[in-house]
């Protein structure tokens, strides 16, 4: 399978604790965006890099989130001293080109209990 | 906030063809309309993108009206897989964070 991967699918943890999801897009794909997703709404924005350069991160992504992709490859999303209000779907697209046609992961659900 | 408005449902009997509209009356002249679509539990699918002509592919059909105020999804023959939620968003050509609304809760009906 060449789409977009993500992992883990699911992950539970306690608040307070730091957890790190990783994507692994698309191998020619020079973009690669995080979102988040929770119940009944659409996907928000998190943040969006090219390559290895972070361009740009949302109002969202509060100090305790953040995204790392070091050799434009694959990138983790890290999320310290987790709350409840951060169980969500996490989801990782990735895109090449000149028009933007994002491909989606099938996203990692976290629960903070 | 959305650059697009949907309405929040629709139901389709199977078989038929599915109609979905979008307004996006503030689109500008280098805006894509992009259309994705989510199964449950899963990620975003890409379907369609169109700039002002008419646009067709092996999972749906693009009209996009003259002035570009609004289009439709088509999905020619609706089945109970295409139960999903559309969204229809608007993008520049360059990048352009893509923002998501609700979009559209499609029920195929057997």
């Amino acid at each position: 399978d060449t789409g977009v991967s993500q992992d883990p699918r699911h992950k539970i943890t306690k608040r307070g604790q730091n957890v790190t999801f990783r994507c692994d897009p698309i191998s020619e794909h020079n973009r690669l965006y995080w979102y988040r997703q929770t119940l009944g709404q659409g996907p928000e924005f998190l943040t969006y890099f090219q390559n290895e350069a972070q361009l740009e991160k949302s109002r969202l992504l509060s100090d305790r989130f953040s995204a790392e992709r070091p050799k434009g490859s694959f990138s983790t999303l890290e999320i310290q001293r987790t709350e409840q209000g951060d169980s969500a779907m996490y989801l990782c697209a990735s895109s090449f080109g000149r028009v933007e046609t994002q491909y989606f992961g099938p996203g990692t659900r976290l629960l903070v209990l | 906030d959305a650059k697009t408005t949907q309405p929040t449902s629709m139901d389709c009997a199977e078989g038929r063809a599915a109609n979905l509209p979008c307004n996006h009356s503030t689109i500008s002249g280098n805006e894509y309309v992009y259309w994705y679509r989510q199964i449950h539990s899963q990620g975003p699918q890409y379907i369609i993108h169109g700039l002002k002509n008419n646009e067709t592919n092996e999972m749906a059909s693009l009209i996009i009206t003259e002035d570009r105020k609004s289009s439709t999804l088509i999905l020619p023959h609706a089945t109970l897989r295409d139960t999903a939620v559309y969204y229809c968003i608007v993008v520049k050509t360059s990048y352009d964070k893509v923002i998501f609304g609700p979009g559209t809760s499609l029920s195929v009906i057997p």
